[in-house]
């Protein structure tokens, strides 16, 4: 079972930021927070990940909470490609193979 | 160039038969996975070799048999195909294991198979 839970779907407007919330409240402290999203009919693209500090890459930003038990991906001008599925992930820790568990995902529409 | 790619994208097929999605990295990677994203659009893994050694089997039926002729590639060979094994295919690649060190794991665009 997925480790996190996200909100099903959610709206942006084109233009603005796209906040996209993940909690993970039994997240260990050598785990891992990944984002990656799976636009229609495509394979799933990482985003961005982290441990403890917040990250920033050319795609996203990722806000971790200071107690780790939830985090933010911003999207900082969403536009109409970045309507997709997505995945917050945090790393399997039942094994040391730390395959990656996919949840249900949070369903991102950007609108015009 | 396409970091994983696989071949076929598409394919339809009969029940009962016999059939082989392939897939290639050229990223250099040591890790390689097969993941299926069902009707629900779950996705989950099911296989995992390093360095050509099997490492994850996810109770996958063994009419799913994984073969890794070398590092850059694993090749999904599925025998006696029933309905329900009707899905999308991922493969993907990862230098190392995520779990012990945090490297990112990229995805192939994926092979959609359709058994009739």
């Amino acid at each position: 079972d997925a480790k996190t839970t996200q909100p099903p779907s959610m709206d942006c407007a084109e233009g603005r930021a796209a906040n996209l919330p993940c909690n993970h409240s039994t997240i260990s402290g050598n785990e891992y927070v990944y984002w990656y999203r799976q636009i229609h009919s495509q394979g799933p693209q990482y985003i961005i990940h982290g441990l403890k500090n917040n990250e920033t890459n050319e795609m996203a930003s990722l806000i971790i909470t200071e107690d780790r038990k939830s985090s933010t991906l911003i999207l900082p001008h969403a536009t109409l490609r970045d309507t997709a599925v997505y995945y917050c992930i945090v790393r399997d820790r039942s094994s040391n193979t730390g395959k990656l568990i996919f949840g249900q995902g949070t369903t991102l529409q950007v609108k015009p | 160039d396409t970091a994983v790619s696989q071949t076929p994208k598409y394919l339809v097929t009969q029940m009962g038969n016999d059939k082989s999605i392939k897939c290639e990295q050229n990223l250099g990677h040591d890790t390689m996975y097969w993941y299926k994203q069902d009707s629900k659009k779950f996705l989950k893994i099911m296989f995992s070799y390093n360095n050509k050694e099997l490492i994850i089997n996810e109770t996958v039926p063994n009419r799913f048999s994984p073969k890794s002729p070398d590092k850059a590639h694993l090749n999904l060979h599925i025998n006696s195909l029933e309905l329900g094994d009707s899905a999308v295919y991922f493969c993907a690649s990862s230098q190392g294991w995520t779990g012990v060190t945090g490297n990112t794991i990229y995805f192939g665009e994926g092979s959609w198979l359709t058994v009739v």
